[in-house]
Protein backbone atom coordinates (compact mmCIF):
# COMPACT_ATOMS: atom_id res chain seq x y z
CA UNK A 1 0.00 0.00 0.00
CA UNK A 2 2.55 2.37 -1.34
CA UNK A 3 1.32 5.95 -1.54
CA UNK A 4 0.78 7.04 -5.61
CA UNK A 5 3.20 9.60 -6.60
CA UNK A 6 1.67 13.28 -7.40
CA UNK A 7 4.32 16.19 -7.80
CA UNK A 8 4.78 18.11 -4.49
CA UNK A 9 3.33 21.81 -6.06
CA UNK A 10 2.16 23.45 -8.96
CA UNK A 11 1.38 27.00 -9.83
CA UNK A 12 -0.32 28.96 -12.84
CA UNK A 13 -2.00 31.99 -13.51
CA UNK A 14 -5.63 32.88 -13.66
CA UNK A 15 -6.59 31.62 -16.80
CA UNK A 16 -4.55 29.27 -17.39
CA UNK A 17 -4.09 25.54 -17.73
CA UNK A 18 -2.75 23.19 -15.53
CA UNK A 19 -1.95 19.42 -15.09
CA UNK A 20 -1.54 16.97 -12.32
CA UNK A 21 0.12 13.40 -12.60
CA UNK A 22 -0.64 10.77 -10.15
CA UNK A 23 1.56 7.62 -10.76
CA UNK A 24 1.38 4.19 -9.30
CA UNK A 25 1.84 0.83 -10.37
CA UNK A 26 0.48 -2.23 -12.33
CA UNK A 27 -1.52 -3.29 -9.32
CA UNK A 28 -3.00 0.12 -8.37
CA UNK A 29 -3.81 2.88 -11.13
CA UNK A 30 -2.52 0.82 -13.92
CA UNK A 31 -4.76 -1.83 -13.14
CA UNK A 32 -8.47 -2.92 -12.02
CA UNK A 33 -8.76 -0.33 -9.91
CA UNK A 34 -10.84 2.88 -9.92
CA UNK A 35 -9.16 6.48 -10.04
CA UNK A 36 -10.80 9.73 -8.12
CA UNK A 37 -9.60 13.08 -7.65
CA UNK A 38 -10.55 15.51 -4.51
CA UNK A 39 -10.24 19.00 -3.61
CA UNK A 40 -9.08 20.19 -0.36
CA UNK A 41 -9.03 23.56 1.01
CA UNK A 42 -7.11 24.63 4.09
CA UNK A 43 -9.61 23.29 7.38
CA UNK A 44 -12.33 21.41 5.55
CA UNK A 45 -13.18 18.33 4.21
CA UNK A 46 -11.70 17.07 1.04
CA UNK A 47 -14.87 17.12 -1.86
CA UNK A 48 -14.75 14.78 -4.73
CA UNK A 49 -14.03 16.23 -8.14
CA UNK A 50 -13.84 12.98 -10.43
CA UNK A 51 -14.72 9.01 -10.11
CA UNK A 52 -13.46 6.51 -12.01
CA UNK A 53 -10.98 8.33 -14.04
CA UNK A 54 -12.80 10.99 -15.67
CA UNK A 55 -16.33 11.70 -14.49
CA UNK A 56 -17.87 14.76 -13.03
CA UNK A 57 -20.25 14.58 -9.80
CA UNK A 58 -22.95 16.42 -10.34
CA UNK A 59 -22.16 20.26 -9.44
CA UNK A 60 -18.87 19.96 -10.48
CA UNK A 61 -17.61 22.20 -13.10
CA UNK A 62 -16.46 21.20 -16.22
CA UNK A 63 -13.28 22.66 -15.76
CA UNK A 64 -12.18 19.93 -13.97
CA UNK A 65 -11.47 16.51 -16.24
CA UNK A 66 -9.25 13.47 -15.79
CA UNK A 67 -7.75 11.02 -17.68
CA UNK A 68 -5.56 7.83 -17.74
CA UNK A 69 -2.75 6.39 -19.52
CA UNK A 70 -1.15 3.17 -17.92
CA UNK A 71 0.22 3.50 -14.95
CA UNK A 72 -0.60 7.56 -14.63
CA UNK A 73 -3.58 8.99 -14.08
CA UNK A 74 -4.36 12.79 -14.71
CA UNK A 75 -6.64 15.91 -13.52
CA UNK A 76 -6.31 18.82 -15.53
CA UNK A 77 -7.70 22.17 -14.57
CA UNK A 78 -8.88 24.83 -17.40
CA UNK A 79 -9.30 28.22 -16.60
CA UNK A 80 -7.71 28.65 -13.58
CA UNK A 81 -9.36 30.70 -10.78
CA UNK A 82 -8.46 31.88 -7.92
CA UNK A 83 -10.90 29.39 -5.84
CA UNK A 84 -9.44 26.23 -7.24
CA UNK A 85 -5.98 27.21 -5.16
CA UNK A 86 -5.94 23.86 -2.70
CA UNK A 87 -4.57 20.45 -2.31
CA UNK A 88 -5.22 18.22 -4.59
CA UNK A 89 -5.23 14.26 -4.33
CA UNK A 90 -5.74 11.24 -6.29
CA UNK A 91 -6.86 7.90 -5.15
CA UNK A 92 -6.87 4.22 -6.31
CA UNK A 93 -9.75 2.31 -5.25
CA UNK A 94 -10.44 -1.61 -5.61
CA UNK A 95 -12.45 -3.57 -3.36
CA UNK A 96 -9.94 -4.57 -1.12
CA UNK A 97 -7.64 -1.83 -0.94
CA UNK A 98 -7.58 2.10 -1.28
CA UNK A 99 -4.71 4.24 -1.45
CA UNK A 100 -4.31 7.92 -1.86
CA UNK A 101 -1.59 9.99 -3.67
CA UNK A 102 0.76 12.78 -1.20
CA UNK A 103 -1.30 15.51 -2.50
CA UNK A 104 -0.24 18.43 -4.76
CA UNK A 105 -0.72 22.25 -3.30
CA UNK A 106 -2.27 23.98 -6.23
CA UNK A 107 -0.78 27.79 -6.57
CA UNK A 108 -3.18 30.63 -8.18
CA UNK A 109 -0.74 33.35 -8.75
CA UNK B 1 -27.75 14.59 -0.65
CA UNK B 2 -26.59 13.04 2.40
CA UNK B 3 -24.77 14.07 5.88
CA UNK B 4 -21.77 12.61 8.14
CA UNK B 5 -21.26 14.16 11.66
CA UNK B 6 -17.99 12.24 13.27
CA UNK B 7 -17.64 12.30 16.89
CA UNK B 8 -15.86 10.35 19.71
CA UNK B 9 -12.35 12.01 19.07
CA UNK B 10 -10.19 13.38 21.41
CA UNK B 11 -6.86 13.32 23.41
CA UNK B 12 -6.14 9.86 25.03
CA UNK B 13 -2.78 7.87 26.27
CA UNK B 14 -0.73 5.97 23.95
CA UNK B 15 -1.83 2.26 24.24
CA UNK B 16 -5.48 2.96 25.46
CA UNK B 17 -8.65 3.01 22.89
CA UNK B 18 -11.01 4.92 21.62
CA UNK B 19 -14.38 4.50 19.83
CA UNK B 20 -15.36 7.06 17.01
CA UNK B 21 -18.94 7.53 15.34
CA UNK B 22 -20.04 8.77 12.30
CA UNK B 23 -24.05 9.24 12.06
CA UNK B 24 -25.36 9.53 8.72
CA UNK B 25 -28.54 11.53 7.74
CA UNK B 26 -30.55 12.64 4.61
CA UNK B 27 -29.75 9.16 2.50
CA UNK B 28 -30.27 5.35 2.58
CA UNK B 29 -27.25 4.55 4.60
CA UNK B 30 -27.54 0.78 4.14
CA UNK B 31 -27.05 0.61 0.47
CA UNK B 32 -23.41 2.80 0.67
CA UNK B 33 -20.26 1.56 1.96
CA UNK B 34 -18.41 3.81 3.82
CA UNK B 35 -14.21 4.52 4.83
CA UNK B 36 -12.50 6.45 7.53
CA UNK B 37 -10.03 8.09 6.30
CA UNK B 38 -7.60 10.03 8.22
CA UNK B 39 -4.77 13.01 7.70
CA UNK B 40 -2.06 13.66 10.14
CA UNK B 41 -1.22 17.51 11.34
CA UNK B 42 -0.05 18.96 7.91
CA UNK B 43 0.38 15.92 5.81
CA UNK B 44 -1.74 13.96 3.41
CA UNK B 45 -4.88 11.92 3.45
CA UNK B 46 -4.18 8.45 4.40
CA UNK B 47 -6.97 5.41 4.09
CA UNK B 48 -8.44 4.05 6.97
CA UNK B 49 -10.78 1.24 6.28
CA UNK B 50 -13.12 0.42 4.41
CA UNK B 51 -16.84 -1.63 4.59
CA UNK B 52 -19.64 -2.92 2.42
CA UNK B 53 -23.07 -1.68 2.74
CA UNK B 54 -24.32 -5.38 4.33
CA UNK B 55 -21.15 -5.35 6.62
CA UNK B 56 -20.25 -7.97 5.07
CA UNK B 57 -16.48 -7.19 4.17
CA UNK B 58 -14.17 -4.95 5.99
CA UNK B 59 -10.52 -4.11 4.54
CA UNK B 60 -8.16 -1.98 6.41
CA UNK B 61 -4.39 -0.67 5.27
CA UNK B 62 -1.85 -2.43 6.86
CA UNK B 63 -0.91 0.32 9.17
CA UNK B 64 -4.04 0.13 11.26
CA UNK B 65 -4.66 -4.13 10.71
CA UNK B 66 -5.04 -5.56 13.95
CA UNK B 67 -5.53 -2.62 15.66
CA UNK B 68 -8.67 -0.96 14.30
CA UNK B 69 -12.17 -2.45 13.63
CA UNK B 70 -14.79 -0.81 11.74
CA UNK B 71 -18.09 -1.89 11.80
CA UNK B 72 -21.88 -0.68 11.24
CA UNK B 73 -25.12 -0.89 12.94
CA UNK B 74 -27.64 0.05 9.62
CA UNK B 75 -30.97 0.45 12.36
CA UNK B 76 -29.15 3.57 13.81
CA UNK B 77 -27.31 5.11 10.14
CA UNK B 78 -24.19 4.84 12.03
CA UNK B 79 -20.43 3.88 11.21
CA UNK B 80 -18.11 3.41 13.94
CA UNK B 81 -14.18 3.19 14.21
CA UNK B 82 -12.73 0.73 17.51
CA UNK B 83 -9.25 1.94 17.58
CA UNK B 84 -6.84 0.13 20.30
CA UNK B 85 -3.08 -0.25 20.90
CA UNK B 86 -3.27 3.74 20.01
CA UNK B 87 -0.07 4.78 18.83
CA UNK B 88 1.54 8.50 18.71
CA UNK B 89 1.77 8.23 14.70
CA UNK B 90 -2.11 7.40 14.89
CA UNK B 91 -2.96 11.34 15.85
CA UNK B 92 -5.07 12.50 13.07
CA UNK B 93 -8.50 14.24 12.15
CA UNK B 94 -10.18 10.89 11.24
CA UNK B 95 -13.29 11.63 8.52
CA UNK B 96 -15.84 9.20 7.75
CA UNK B 97 -16.77 9.63 3.97
CA UNK B 98 -19.51 8.20 1.81
CA UNK B 99 -18.79 4.99 -1.33
CA UNK B 100 -20.42 6.53 -4.38
CA UNK B 101 -19.58 4.83 -7.58
CA UNK B 102 -15.51 4.07 -6.63
CA UNK B 103 -15.09 7.58 -5.19
CA UNK B 104 -15.87 9.31 -2.20
CA UNK B 105 -19.02 11.68 -2.63
CA UNK B 106 -20.12 12.86 0.74
CA UNK B 107 -17.15 13.77 3.83
CA UNK B 108 -18.32 14.38 7.57
CA UNK B 109 -16.49 17.38 9.29
CA UNK B 110 -13.84 14.86 11.05
CA UNK B 111 -13.23 14.21 14.37
CA UNK B 112 -9.58 14.91 15.99
CA UNK B 113 -7.50 12.38 17.67
CA UNK B 114 -4.45 13.20 19.46
CA UNK B 115 -2.36 10.24 21.16
CA UNK B 116 -0.15 11.70 23.61
CA UNK B 117 0.99 10.57 27.13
Amino acid sequence: QSALTQPASVSASPGQSITVSCTGTSTDVGGDSYVSWYQQHPGKAPKLMIYDVSNRPSGVSNRFSGSKSGNTASLTISGLQAEDEADYYCMSYTDSTTVFGGGTKLTVL
Amino acid sequence: QGQLVESGGGVVQPGRSLRLSCAASGFIFSTYGMHWVRQAPGKGLEWVAVIWSDGSNKYYADSVKGRFTISRDNSKNTLYLQMNSLRAEDTAVYYCARLYYNGMDAWGQGTTVTVSS
